[in-house]
């Protein structure tokens, strides 16, 4: 099973500042990794996939990054909305599907 | 646009087995795989389990295996997750997905809260 470690758990960011979340594989995923947003009470929203993907419709300002076992999410100028967590997900390597445990971004 | 409909969830006790429905519309239902993705309170996201588009495939996480199945009808675009010998530790917030082309999850169902206890 391949496991997926996000850092850090929580982050504090000032509006119109940086947002960098990592995500780190247990082995190499090559590309096939997926990124979410969930805000409380809602189900997750997909933002990212293939590593550096975006979504339609998801804002210019969230980007990804990485391949293998490195991966990164960048929110490059934090807006009120973004306040979330952030899961990243393998899907190289399955069964199973695996995510990782989740960074908290939090408006300062 | 595409949308997922959870139902079925509740207030079961240990031993006991409820199931779970998420019908689908917007969509080509019968040409997609789709999940089972559950969420415990308070924790982060588990995938549960998987059907391939036609039915023909199914996996489940070591968790569930041999307590839970994952069906569908694509003839009424609904995917069925039937839950056996339901654990406390089953407890969670439970969502349908659909898959993209390669396992991950673009479309979510909004969620359904099956809660297991005595």
């Amino acid at each position: 099973e391949i496991v997926m470690t996000q850092s850090p758990a929580t982050l504090s960011v000032s509006p119109g500042e940086r947002a960098t979340l990592s995500c780190r594989a247990s082995q190499s995923v090559s590309s096939n990794l997926a990124w979410y947003q969930q805000k409380p009470g809602q189900a997750p929203r997909l933002l990212i996939f293939g590593a550096s993907t975006r979504v339609t419709g998801i804002p210019a300002r969230f980007s990804g990054s990485g391949s293998g076992t490195e991966f990164t999410l960048t929110i490059s100028s934090l807006q009120s909305e973004d306040s979330a967590v952030y899961y990243c997900q393998q899907y190289k390597h399955w069964p199973p599907l695996t995510f990782g445990g989740g960074t908290k971004v939090e408006i300062k | 646009q595409v949308q997922l409909v959870d139902s079925g969830g509740g207030v079961v006790q240990p031993g006991r087995s409820l199931r779970l429905s998420c019908a689908a519309s917007g969509f080509i239902f019968s040409s997609y795989a789709m999940h089972w993705v559950r969420q415990a309170p308070g924790k982060g996201l588990e995938w549960v389990a998987l059907m391939s588009y036609d039915g023909g495939n199914e996996y489940y996480a070591d968790s569930v295996k041999g307590r839970f199945t994952i069906s569908r009808d694509n003839s009424k675009n609904t995917l069925f997750l039937q839950m056996d010998s339901l654990i406390t530790e089953d407890t969670a917030v439970y969502y349908c997905a659909k898959t993209a082309s390669f396992d991950y999850f673009d479309h979510w169902g909004q969620g359904i809260l099956v809660t297991v206890s005595s």
